[in-house]
Order: structure tokens, then C-alpha cells, then sequence
């Protein structure tokens, strides 16, 4: 497609469920990336993909988070026994290059924790 | 310390001013820099990016200090469309660090 898509757009889901996110990149971008963004807060980052080497995973807040991206494309963010502080609006981003290219934004999943 | 810092505002401006935000990052081994633009309840999107000579587009400018790890962004001749949340980059080792913005509204 011609932007960054992610879905759902939109998920509410009980305490202690877990939750799967999908970011299917621009076609041809190497590098993929999440982040998440709370209420007021800035961007904080989770995960860096870049083609077939390893994750950047330096970011994840814990051991309930987990990312995988198959084929070098579509990408999905696994939170595992959610937690009410995991609400947020999970953002994947995609880049020709990497960092020094800047990164073209989905819009976002914005998750509720009940 | 945050790796990227910015005035939070807001910043409420009459159309047509002139305004500026500035922002420091703390890693001074970061290459590049940008300015992204947020609007309510929107994704960032890419607004510019930021060289050491300075650089323009339209009525934006933004500025690079290697020295003092200072970045500004100018915005000349404010439109009520301008209204929104810009956020200072600056890269790390792998991702981008994001300021938590500066809100400008533009008031009428």
C-alpha cells in the first residue's frame, strides 16, 4: 500500500488477556519500527527491525512484550497478560534506510486496558 | 535526563507572528535531526529534516548547533493550520529519540 498500515485501529481488552498488533510496512522500506505513545507522553521507543539481522529489543518494557517481523515485511506486537499501564497508542513506523532517513507513521493502535 | 528536550508550551499565537521553538539533545553523537508535526490524536508526521547549514522550506526554518546540541525550528507568517504539536528528533544508535513536543495554536 502506499502508507504504513496497522490494526486494529482501535482495541479494548480485560486485564490479564492478551493482544496481538499488526504493522504491514511500505513495500520496499527495510527498517520497521514500534513505538508507543501514553496519554501526554512522548514517544517512547519498543523495537527496531532492520532486514534479516537481529532485533533491536532494548526497548521493550518487559518480558510480556514480544515483536516478530516474518518475511521482512508484516510485523506483529504480541503484549502478553496485560497490564491497565500497557494503555497506549501503539504507533509502527517504516523507513527506506533506517534512522537517518526519518520514518513514515501509522496511525496508530490505540489500546484500552480494562 | 531525557535525550531530547523541548518547552512544552503552549505557545498561543496571533496569525501571521513569527515563532520559535528550540530543543537540546544530549547525545552528541547523533547524525541527524528532524522536526515531526503531531496533530490531536494523529500520527507524527514528518515535517522536516534539520542540517548543519540551516535549511528551508516555505515559511519553516530550522537550524542545527552541533556545538551547543541545539535545534531550532521558525516558523514565519503563522497559519491556523499550523496549529499542532511539533516534536524535536535527534537519532540514537538504532531509532529516533522524540521530544515530547511543543503545542502551538494559532488563535485568529
Amino acid at each position: 500500500g502506499a502508507g504504513v498500515s496497522q490494526s486494529p485501529s482501535n482495541k479494548v481488552t480485560e486485564k490479564g488477556k492478551d493482544v496481538e498488533l499488526r504493522c504491514d510496512p511500505i513495500s520496499g522500506h527495510t527498517a520497521l519500527y514500534w513505538y508507543r505513545q501514553s496519554l501526554g507522553q512522548g514517544l517512547e521507543f519498543l523495537i527496531y527491525f532492520q532486514g534479516n539481522s537481529a532485533p533491536d529489543k532494548s526497548g521493550l518494557p518487559s518480558d510480556r512484550f514480544s515483536a516478530e517481523r516474518t518475511g521482512g515485511s508484516v510485523s506483529t506486537l504480541t503484549i502478553q497478560r496485560t497490564q491497565q499501564e500497557d494503555s497506549a497508542v501503539y504507533l509502527c513506523a517504516s523507513s527506506v534506510g533506517g534512522r537517518n532517513y526519518g520514518y513514515t507513521f501509522g496511525s496508530g493502535t490505540r489500546l484500552t486496558v480494562v | 535526563r531525557k535525550e531530547v528536550e523541548q518547552d512544552p508550551g503552549p505557545f498561543n499565537v496571533p496569525e501571521g507572528a513569527t515563532v520559535a521553538f528550540n530543543c537540546t539533545y544530549s547525545n552528541s553523537a547523533s547524525q541527524s535531526f528532524f522536526w515531526y508535526r503531531q496533530d490531536c490524536r494523529k500520527e507524527p508526521k514528518l515535517l522536516m529534516s534539520v542540517y548543519s547549514s540551516g535549511n528551508e522550506d516555505g515559511r519553516f526554518t530550522a537550524q542545527l548547533n552541533r556545538a551547543s546540541q541545539y535545534i531550532s525550528l521558525l516558523i514565519r507568517d503563522s497559519k491556523l493550520s499550523d496549529s499542532a504539536t511539533y516534536l524535536c528528533v535527534a537519532t540514537g544508535a538504532n531509532n529516533l529519540f522524540f521530544g515530547t513536543g511543543t503545542r502551538l495554536t494559532v488563535i485568529p
